[in-house]
């Protein structure tokens, strides 16, 4: 069946830095592929979303590019805010097999500090 | 713009008690979800409906039931509250589904004693 991953629980990183979150994931179909993001005590809300191969999609500051080559959509910013700090998921809507569902992966927690 | 208001913020109940969930949207959509929120699971889906009266089970539905008496408002029962059910449920609704942007409320907190 269909599956997200998200290598990492956690990342801390200085602010400044490059920020990268990684996630793959597995359909044997067509496929939109998101990311959400949920501050503390927040909502989560959509960030960036894409279906297009080898496309770059970039929102408030952070990018992706779809790679059906690889399964992959990472996120990506150039440099890290104290504001970034949050809960980021990937996730993925297949076109062909689960329809209406959204599948999420297991979420990376994002900790920018001073 | 819009608004999902979900309904208690925070619910504590006893182990084997059946509560109920509410979650209404003022979107006008068609879709709606009921996700659980565990620390370090992601999100799981629990029941989704595309219309009212309609109910799709998805992955996580057993002991728990669900409600879409009214295009606005979908519900969640936990039939029988168990100590490890102890999380956060989130309602969603989106335009119909698939690649449309889901919305989320804030969620309600379970606490079984």
């Amino acid at each position: 069946g269909d599956s997200v991953t998200q290598t990492e629980g956690l990342v801390t990183l200085t602010e400044g830095l490059p920020v990268m979150l990684n996630c793959t994931y597995q359909t044997a179909y067509s496929t939109f592929l998101f990311w959400y993001v949920q501050h503390l005590n927040e909502a989560p809300k959509l960030l960036l979303k894409s279906s297009t191969d080898n496309k770059r999609t970039e929102h408030q500051g952070f990018h992706a590019t779809l790679h059906k080559s690889s399964s992959s959509f990472h996120l990506q910013k150039s440099s890290a805010q104290l504001s970034d700090s949050a809960l980021y998921y990937c996730a993925l809507s297949d076109l062909g097999g689960s329809g209406n569902k959204l599948i999420f992966g297991t979420g990376t927690l994002l900790s920018v500090k001073p | 713009g819009g608004i999902i208001t979900q309904t208690p913020k925070f619910l504590i109940g006893q182990e084997g008690q059946k509560l109920t969930l509410k979650c209404q949207q003022n979107f006008n959509h068609d879709t709606m979800y009921w996700y659980r929120q565990d620390s370090g699971k992601g999100l799981r889906l629990i029941y989704y409906s595309i219309t009212e009266n309609d109910l799709q089970k998805g992955d996580l539905s057993e002991g728990y039931d669900a409600s879409r008496e009214k295009k606005s408002s979908f519900s969640l029962t936990v039939t029988s509250a168990q100590k490890n059910e102890m999380a956060v449920f989130l309602c969603a609704s989106s335009i119909w589904g698939g690649a449309e942007t889901l919305y989320f409320g804030s969620g309600t907190r379970l606490t079984v004693l």
